[in-house]
């Protein structure tokens, strides 16, 4: 049974960068696409991008180049780095597993920009 | 503003028959790219219901169903249980932010 477990702080500066990790168990993070998808309170799913287990990236334009991914394979981890975070970035932050849908989730983790 | 439009709530008595849709353009559903749906109960991450168009994940009653024709597609719900009532969303891929798409989101309820 594939789970994911998303790590990272709960609160972060305007102007700053968020850094989340995602540890995934029960499946080899290098033969899988894994995705970051948030949700602001209330509101419907964002897809920010998504990392293959070789590395190789692709990311929502909307957020206009402020996404970084990277995996970790001696961890069995991938990251997401969002920079010139607003308050509009304020949301619930999941990782999946992209395998014919969205199949395994993380229980997500709240993060708010507020000085 | 999502380009897969939901409608942003139905609702029916138990054991009745719903219907969401999720319509979406050429550059997504009607360039024949699967369709999935989620269901997202109250505080909890999503779970996916349907994949690829119909198929439903083992553990998913055969309640729920999906379909999919041109542009768009339907999720369908027999015999509605209390339990069902949730914010359900389709997804799929978009040539255009060669990326993901999720729909706006439409709310169940159970009357």
């Amino acid at each position: 049974q594939v789970q994911l477990q998303e790590s990272g702080p709960g609160l972060v500066k305007p102007s700053e960068t968020l850094s989340l990790t995602c540890t995934v168990s029960g499946a080899s993070i290098r033969s899988y696409y894994w995705s970051w998808v948030r949700q602001p309170a209330g509101k419907g799913l964002e897809w920010i991008g998504r990392i293959y287990g070789s590395g190789i990236t692709k990311d929502n334009p909307s957020f206009k180049s402020r996404v970084t991914m990277s995996v970790d394979t001696s961890k069995n981890l991938f990251s997401l780095k969002l920079n010139s975070l607003t308050a509009a970035d304020t949301a619930v932050y999941y990782c999946a597993r992209d395998h014919s849908g969205y199949d395994a989730w993380g229980q997500g983790i709240l993060v708010t920009v507020s000085s | 503003q999502s380009v897969l439009t939901q409608p942003p709530s139905v609702s029916g008595a138990p054991g009745r028959r719903v219907t969401i849709s999720c319509t979406g353009t050429g550059s997504n559903i009607g360039a024949g790219y699967d369709v999935h749906w989620y269901q997202q109960l109250p505080g909890t991450a999503p779970k996916l219901l349907i994949y690829g168009n119909n198929n439903r994940p083992s553990g998913v009653p055969d309640r729920f169903s999906g379909s999919k024709s041109g542009t768009s597609a339907s999720l369908a719900i027999t015999g509605l249980q209390a339990e069902d009532e949730a914010d359900y969303y389709c997804q799929s891929y978009d040539t255009g932010l060669s990326g993901s798409l999720f729909g706006g989101g439409t709310k169940l309820t159970v009357l």
